[in-house]
């Protein structure tokens, strides 16, 4: 099936240093999302992207949307502690149609020393 | 505003038996998509409702069912349980409202039930 690749696949940082996580796919996809879990959860959507080259902010975060649309990334600025969880990717394949139908990349963990 | 509502929060079943887990999407939602998520993985989609009908299924058995009811919640069913049915399974709705065309959706997830089949 289709797959997404999402690395790196654990982090551990100190309180203040930016994070960089990226997913990449070999098919083409309408859509990026970018959703962060905690323990006993459900994922939180942090930005969503729908356009080939966009960059959108919430906060400290930034994610791309890859000019190839294959691949996407997300940037946390001046982590913080709360920041500590699973992020995980997840696209909607062209032609899919709006079915609902996420891939989800195998998730990032970070942790982040104070 | 209630954003979505899955129940029941865990569940213990045995090899073997049935379960339904419901959900309630979030407030002007109207469309449900369900997903199963093992230990360590990302999700993985089941299908998904709108309109009452379900509308795409990923690779899973008919042994998974769902329903959507007119108020927009739904319903998933699981026959014949197996071990590695136990997973976290979790529910996200989003709004279709009968729009077309190649723009993605936004999913909202619930926190999920989290099944053990012993």
């Amino acid at each position: 099936g289709q797959q997404l690749n999402q690395s790196p696949q654990s982090m551990f940082i100190q309180e203040g240093e930016d994070v960089s996580m990226n997913c990449t796919s070999s098919s083409i996809f309408n859509t990026w999302l970018w959703y962060k879990q905690d323990p006993g959860e459900g994922p939180v959507l942090l930005i969503a992207l729908y356009k080939a080259g966009e960059l959108t902010s919430n906060g400290r975060l930034t994610a791309q949307f890859g000019i190839t649309r294959k691949d996407s990334f997300l940037n946390i600025s001046a982590s913080i502690p709360s920041d500590v969880g699973i992020y995980f990717c997840a696209g909607q394949l062209k032609g899919s149609g709006n079915t609902g139908k996420l891939i989800f990349g195998q998730g990032t963990t970070l942790q982040v020393k104070p | 505003d209630a954003g979505v509502t899955q129940s029941p929060t865990h569940l213990i079943k045995t090899r073997g038996q049935q379960v339904t887990l419901r959900c309630s999407p979030k407030s002007g939602h109207d469309t449900v998509s369900w997903y199963q998520q093992a230990l360590g993985q990302g999700p993985q989609f089941i299908f998904q409702y709108y309109e009452e009908e379900e509308r795409q299924r990923g690779n899973f058995p008919d042994r998974f069912s769902g329903h959507q009811f007119p108020n927009y919640s739904s319903e998933l069913n699981v026959n014949a349980l197996l071990l590695g049915d136990s997973a976290l399974y979790l529910c996200a709705s989003s709004f279709l409202g009968g729009t077309s065309g190649t723009k993605g959706e936004k999913l909202f997830f619930g926190s999920g039930t989290q099944l053990s089949v012993l």
